[in-house]
C-alpha cells in the first residue's frame, strides 16, 4: 500500500514570497491533517479535514495560511506572505476514519521550508 | 504548561544496554496515547497506540506501557538501528480531535 505522498520535499524562499505544498493521502483515507514541526519540537496541528470539510483549523494562522482539499482526496497548503518564523517542516498525515480503531495517523515525509 | 512532557530529551546507550523513555501527560479524558519513531529527514512512523491504564504493547525490542499519568517506552537490548527520535502524542476530549505531541526523546545507540 502506498504511503502519504508530499511535494516538494524542500523549498527555499525569501520572506514575503508565497509557497504551496501538496499532499496525497493513503487511498481510502477520509481524514487528512497538516502539521507544522519546528526544529526540536513535536508536530503541531494546523488544520484537519474530514473528506473535503474542515474539522479543526483553530491553530491555522488564517491571515497568511490557507488550505483546501477539493474532491476529498489530495490537499494543498499555502503560505502567503511567508515570514521567517514559518521555517519548519510541514507534515501531512492521513487516517482511515476520524475516530475509533482505524484512526491511526500515518505521516508523509514532509516538506522542509526555509524562509530567508 | 505543556500537556505532554517527554524525558529525557536525549539518551545515549551502548548496544545491548536496556533503558526506558518517559512520556507524562496532563490532559483529561485521554482517548489514546500514541508512540511514533522519527528518523532524520523523515516523517513520524507509527509504533503503538495505548487506550487504557495497564495496557501494554510490544514490537521487536520495544514495549510500551500506560498508566493514568504516564507512558513508558522500554527498549530492550537496543541496536544502533534503533537510533531515532521517539515522539509521544495524546488525543483528548471528544473523538476526532488532533494529536498533541511532546518534544520527543532523541536516542543514540552506539556499537
Amino acid at each position: 500500500e502506498a504511503g502519504v505522498a508530499q511535494s516538494p520535499r524542500y523549498k527555499i524562499i525569501e520572506k514575503r514570497q508565497s509557497v504551496a505544498f501538496w499532499c496525497n493521502p493513503i487511498s481510502g483515507h477520509a481524514t487528512l491533517y497538516w502539521y507544522q514541526q519546528i526544529l526540536g519540537q513535536g508536530p503541531k496541528l494546523l488544520i484537519q479535514f474530514q473528506n473535503n470539510g474542515v474539522v479543526d483549523d483553530s491553530q491555522l494562522p488564517k491571515d497568511r495560511f490557507s488550505a483546501e482539499r477539493l474532491k476529498g482526496v489530495d490537499s494543498t497548503l499555502k503560505i502567503q506572505p511567508a515570514k521567517l518564523e514559518d521555517s519548519a517542516v510541514y507534515l501531512c498525515a492521513s487516517s482511515q476514519t476520524l475516530a475509533g480503531p482505524s484512526d491511526t495517523q500515518y505521516f508523509g515525509p514532509g516538506t522542509r521550508l526555509t524562509v530567508l | 504548561e505543556d500537556q505532554v512532557t517527554q524525558s529525557p530529551e536525549a539518551l545515549r546507550l551502548q548496544e545491548g544496554e536496556s533503558s526506558s523513555l518517559n512520556c507524562s501527560y496532563t490532559v483529561s479524558g485521554l482517548r489514546g496515547l500514541f508512540w511514533y519513531r522519527q528518523d532524520p529527514g523523515k516523517g513520524p512512523e507509527f509504533l503503538f497506540t495505548l487506550y487504557s491504564a495497564g495496557e501494554e504493547k510490544e514490537k521487536e525490542r520495544l514495549k510500551a506501557t500506560l498508566t493514568k499519568k504516564e507512558s513508558f517506552l522500554h527498549i530492550t537490548a537496543p541496536k544502533p538501528e534503533d537510533s531515532a527520535t521517539y515522539l509521544c502524542a495524546v488525543r483528548e476530549g471528544q473523538a476526532g480531535t488532533a494529536l498533541i505531541f511532546g518534544k520527543g526523546t532523541t536516542l543514540s545507540v552506539s556499537s
